[in-house]
């Protein structure tokens, strides 16, 4: 059964610091892992991962694909309050479909002020 | 910017109606999805759409369940007869060929 875990589960931090979250998979037919955070209802895109090695950045998020070790790590530098959200890390699998996506639970980050 | 936008915001039904959730997916997009997420758990893959037929479909998605491309620009999601268990937020997706999808804002499906 293909599984993926977040971990932690939930993160309280406060303004200003760096959190690293990590996303472990096994499944078959990997294709890509896609990080997404969710505020209120709808998983905003955040990255979509493909090679190992190669991360992605944008502004104070970024996210690194392992694919040796089958992880993912997604790191917020200089947290802001606005950053408080539920991050999913989800990973899409070859098939005929375009997106076939098999999330994990979740971090649910808090940054306090 | 370009968004899937899904209507209705709630939907509250009684056990054993029928419910279309309804979404207009990001124009230039060819595929779309839908997903469900039950209050305190995974979001969950039902179903892809594409070229204007199911591409696959997880084991959540059974008879009582069905979609449809009705129009150039709707995309919907039928539940025949609703069940308790069926409550949940459903997001309606679509991407384009690169594989990026993007959600909508979500329909809260409640069946009392």
């Amino acid at each position: 059964e293909d599984k993926v875990v977040q971990s932690p589960l939930s993160l309280v931090v406060h303004e200003g610091d760096t959190v690293t979250l990590n996303c472990s998979y096994e499944v078959t037919n990997f294709r890509s892992l896609l990080w997404y955070k969710q505020e209120k209802k709808a998983p905003t895109f955040l990255f979509m991962l493909t090679s190992s090695g190669i991360g992605k950045k944008s502004g104070r998020l970024s996210s690194i694909l392992d694919k040796k070790e089958l992880f993912s790590i997604l790191n917020i530098t200089a947290t802001q309050t606005g950053d408080s959200a539920v991050y999913l890390c989800a990973v899409d699998l070859i098939n005929n479909a375009g997106n076939m996506l098999t999330f994990g639970g979740g971090t649910r980050l808090m940054v306090k002020p | 910017e370009p968004e899937v936008t899904q209507t209705p915001s709630h939907q509250v039904t009684q056990m054993g109606q029928e419910v279309i959730l309804r979404c207009v997916p990001i124009s230039n997009h060819l595929y779309f999805y839908w997903y469900r997420q039950i209050l305190g758990q995974k979001v969950e893959f039902l179903v892809s759409f594409y070229n204007n037929e199911i591409s696959e479909k997880s084991e959540i998605f059974d008879d009582q369940f069905s979609v449809e491309r009705p129009d150039g620009s709707n995309f919907t999601l039928k539940i025949r007869s609703t069940k308790l268990e069926d409550s949940a937020m459903y997001f309606c997706a679509s991407s384009d060929y690169r594989g990026q999808a993007f959600f909508g804002q979500g329909t809260r499906l409640t069946v009392v």
